[in-house]
């Protein structure tokens, strides 16, 4: 079965920061997706990014950067120069290649103070 | 603008009541979800439906049941309500290849008194 840990549940950093949350996932697959969602506090999540299990390419839009290792099963979010707006719950999840149902990690609760 | 719609943002039940919670989509996908967010736990999957008709069990189907009459929408019911069925719970929707993205609802905060 897979699993995906989010080991931080909570990060509050000051405006301008760089914040790095982290994804852990577990997984016998060798085919798979692995995602970033997500949740401001309207409710409403969010798609990031998608990536799949053969594409180790270090991926960057904008202020937000992704970190996918393999060797260390890990699928890490950057955003640098942090701001208010970036506030929200993010959900790191992952789904196999022949499924339909992702599964996701805790969520880590991002708080950026002014 | 796509989008997900859950008919209740807040929704407060008594235990033993029957609950219906709806979505709709407007982007014709196949795939829709409902979704159990609890803090720390994330989003647990409950029920999935490929088609009209059609449904999955996910991690957590126990108390729940689901109905898909129209491709658009997307019942949940709790056949009974009880008080650990307190959550937000969240409505998905996709197209049918799974590692497509989900498009989510906003969400309904559901408190069983």
């Amino acid at each position: 079965a897979q699993k995906v840990t989010q080991a931080q549940t909570e990060i509050s950093v000051v405006e301008k920061e760089d914040v790095t949350l982290d994804c852990v996932y577990e997984t016998r697959d060798t085919t798979y997706y692995l995602f970033w969602y997500k949740q401001p506090p309207s409710g409403e999540l969010v798609f990031l990014i998608r990536r799949n299990s053969f594409d180790e390419q270090n991926e960057i839009s904008g202020r937000y950067s992704w970190n996918f290792q393999k060797s260390t099963s890990s699928f890490n979010f950057t955003i640098t120069a942090s701001q208010v707006v970036d506030s929200a719950v993010y959900f790191c999840a992952f789904l196999f290649n022949a499924g339909n149902m992702l599964t996701f990690g805790g969520g880590t609760r991002l708080m950026v103070k002014p | 603008d796509v989008k997900v719609t859950q008919s209740s943002r807040y929704l407060v039940k008594r235990t033993g009541e029957k609950v219906f919670l709806e979505c709709v989509q407007d982007m014709d996908h196949e795939n829709m979800f409902w979704y159990r967010q609890d803090p720390g736990l994330g989003l647990r999957l409950i029920y999935f439906s490929y088609d009209v008709k059609m449904k999955e069990k996910g991690d957590i189907p126990e108390g729940y049941s689901v109905s898909r009459e129209k491709k658009e929408r997307f019942s949940l019911i709790l056949e009974s309500a009880s008080t650990n069925q307190t959550s937000m719970y969240l409505c998905a929707s996709s197209f049918p290849q799974g590692k497509e993205k989900l498009f989510f609802g906003s969400g309904t905060q559901l408190s069983v008194l």
